[in-house]
């Protein structure tokens, strides 16, 4: 079964670095789209960006221009997320999720979903 | 960029009574390739991810109750709970995906009443 596996729980200081993993099983890792969403507290859900782990090639929210990495490792059918500068409102909960395509190649929405990684920035 | 827009921000229903949300984006998103609104929805319950329920505006997920149904297209929608459960307690938010970036609307929350 189609499973995205995330890292655990980070606590940064303000100023630094976070880089979260999302580790995909059950399928063909590099035949389909990874998004991530993040979930600031008691927030709605916020696109962050996508990553093709077939060709490493990237798209990121405006937003996040500058500050979001995203990388794949198909070796080990991993894909990272990392955000640098972290300031305080960049506490959340960050979500991968994996897309489904119907069999002409449309999206079908994000079928499957990490169980989610809480980064906390203080100082 | 597509701006999604959710109306009530929360509702409560009593158990067994029918629940609506609207949805409304700032530009349509029905595609002309495959006639499809690419429009979801999802349902995110406290301390979890959120969770497939429609796709393509109207179509359920494998194992979705057939008490939740979509409709509408273009810029307008609606996800209906044609008898509301317990369980279904719950935030609710619908997603466009027709272009980048994605969006999501702010959410509503479904209590009981």
């Amino acid at each position: 079964q189609v499973q995205l596996v995330q890292s655990g729980a980070e606590v940064k200081k303000p100023g630094a670095s976070v880089k979260v993993s999302c580790k995909a099983s059950g399928y063909t890792f590099t035949g389909y789209y990874i998004h991530w969403v993040r979930q600031a507290p008691g927030q709605g859900l916020e696109w962050m960006g996508w990553i093709n782990p077939n060709s490493g090639d990237t798209k990121y929210a405006q937003k996040f221009q500058g500050r979001v990495t995203m990388t794949r490792d198909t070796s080990i059918s991993t894909v990272y997320m990392e955000l640098s500068r972290l300031r305080s409102d960049d506490t959340a909960v960050y979500y991968c999720a994996r897309v489904d395509y119907d069999s002409s190649g449309y999206y079908m929405g994000f079928g499957y979903w990490g169980q989610g990684t809480l980064v906390t920035v203080s100082s | 960029d597509i701006v999604m827009t959710q109306s009530p921000d929360s509702l409560a229903v009593s158990l067994g009574e029918r629940a609506t949300i609207n949805c409304k984006s700032s530009q349509s998103v029905l595609s002309s390739s495959n006639n499809k609104n690419f429009l979801a929805w999802y349902q995110q319950k406290p301390g979890q991810p959120p969770k497939l329920l429609i796709y393509w505006a109207s179509t359920r997920e494998s194992g979705v109750p057939d008490r939740f149904s979509g409709s509408g297209s273009g810029t307008d929608f609606t996800l209906t709970i044609s008898s509301l459960q317990a369980e279904d307690v719950a935030v609710y938010y619908c997603q466009h995906y027709y272009s980048t970036p994605v969006a999501f609307g702010q959410g509503t929350k479904v209590a009981i009443k």
